[in-house]
């Protein structure tokens, strides 16, 4: 069984610029949640894609977009960085029990200059 | 009042310590109470779950939930150096969102 995988692990980008961060969900998994998880803090939700819909979005402004493909792999795009946007991007999957156990990858460490 | 409060620590306890970590919350629809582990430069991991008040026990873990007082616990028993990590308590309704506490940094000294 393939576990979630991140891409990049690390990356720095400068204020103004945009961003992709890409995602393989667990085998199996068809549903694909996005948290940011600043330094210090507990991971905050994003949004969430099921069978390439977004079901479920977070308090986050529309600059925060994403897709999810049929292979059910995803990216999350955010234009515009701020600063206050250097976090790490996690992604789960979730398994289809009613708990909503999540499967995070080891998320991708963004820092904008 | 934050949904979810959390103390952040660092807790640093003796190997073989009983460990203590505790969450409040505000939001009376959660149904599921859960906690994960997250070790540094890694995603979080699903440590335990449960979804009644009560006491939940997995090896040297123990999950307690307290819904009248709107309170969940994580007990740790003879702590080892390989539990240092944060541990991030995490609440979901059933809908679309795991809401998460800040974390606490707990070490354990060998």
């Amino acid at each position: 069984e393939t576990g979630v995988t991140q891409s990049p692990t690390h990356l720095i980008k400068t204020r103004g610029q945009q961003v992709t961060l890409r995602c393989s969900s667990q085998s199996g998994h068809n549903t694909v949640s996005w948290y940011q998880q600043a330094l210090g803090q507990g991971p905050q939700f994003i949004f969430q894609y099921y069978r390439e819909e977004e079901n479920g979005r977070g308090n986050f402004p529309p600059r925060f977009s994403g897709l999810q493909f049929p292979n059910y792999s995803s990216e999350l795009n955010v234009n515009a960085l701020e600063l206050d946007d250097s976090a790490l991007y996690l992604c789960a999957s979730l398994d289809s029990s009613d708990t909503g156990e999540l499967f995070f990858g080891e998320g991708s460490r963004l820092t904008v200059l | 009042q934050k949904e979810v409060e959390q103390d952040p620590g660092p807790l640093s306890v003796p190997e073989g310590a009983i460990v203590s970590l505790n969450c409040t919350y505000s939001n009376s629809a959660f149904q599921y109470f859960m906690w994960y582990r997250q070790y540094s430069r890694k995603g979080p991991e699903l440590l335990m779950y449960t979804y009644s008040s009560g006491n939940k026990e997995d090896g040297r873990f123990t999950a307690q939930v307290d819904k009248s007082s709107k309170y969940i616990s994580l007990f740790i028993r003879d702590s080892q150096p390989s539990d240092s990590a944060t541990y991030l308590c995490a609440f979901h309704t059933g809908g679309f969102k795991t809401i998460f506490g800040a974390g606490t940094r707990l070490f354990v000294k060998a």
